[in-house]
């Protein structure tokens, strides 16, 4: 089983490119989600989706913009990359909501220069 | 509004004591889920344990054990007989049936020295 699969893993960006996250999961999730993990400030959560066709803010969405047109994708797009979004980036899907447990990707770490 | 809170940023202690990893959330609803997830020094994320608002019963699970407290709305982690490889961040979170949405806390990171 693949899980929930992240790309790139690594990704360092100049100011002002743009760049898209992906991410999959074989699991038939409804849930999916992206956060950005900064050091003393946990997980933030920037988007998520309840389903196919359906996305949502979450407490971090500036800068970013999401879409699902399937269930098992979810990519995170940056439109004007800026060093404040350096971070470690982590997808996660769960099966009936944000009530279950979450399987996370790999994370993607990356950074703006 | 939602709220996760992980007082203690960083703890060491040696290998075999015990631990307790402190948790507070806050939350108007009456039905919510709580989580712990462990962050090994590798990076990936690992569910541990969910618990719902009306299940008040502590669970133990190997040297894994968890109080959840509704009256002080504390849910915390012990480790006991802690060994290297507990050694990790962990994360609490908090999501509120009306409110479809999981907030972490900023995460503990617990240090198991040999």
């Amino acid at each position: 089983n693949a899980g929930v699969t992240q790309t790139p893993k690594f990704q360092v960006l100049k100011t002002g490119q743009s760049m898209t996250l992906q991410c999959a999961q074989d699991m038939n999730h409804e849930y999916m989600s992206w956060y950005r993990q900064d050091p003393g400030m946990g997980l933030r959560l920037i988007h998520y989706s309840v389903g196919a066709g359906i996305t949502d803010q979450g407490e971090v969405p500036n800068g970013y913009n999401v879409s699902r047109s399937t269930t098992e994708d979810f990519p995170l797009r940056l439109l004007s990359a800026a060093p404040s979004q350096t971070s470690v980036y982590f997808c996660a899907s769960s099966f009936r909501g944000s009530e279950t447990e979450a399987f996370f990707g790999q994370g993607t770490r990356l950074t703006v220069v | 509004a939602q709220k996760v809170t992980q007082a203690q940023t960083e703890i060491s202690v040696v290998e075999k004591e015990d631990v307790t990893l402190d948790c507070v959330y806050e939350t108007r609803d009456t039905t919510y889920y709580l989580f712990w997830y462990k962050q090994p020094p590798s990076g990936e994320l690992v569910f541990l344990i969910r618990r719902n608002s009306f299940d008040e019963q502590n669970e133990i699970s190997g040297r894994y054990s968890w109080n959840f407290q509704k009256s002080t709305s504390s849910f915390n982690f012990t480790i006991t007989a802690s060994q290297v490889v507990d050694s990790a961040v962990y994360f609490c979170a908090l999501t509120e049936t009306s409110y479809d949405k999981v907030i972490f806390g900023p995460g503990t990171s617990l240090s198991v020295i040999p």
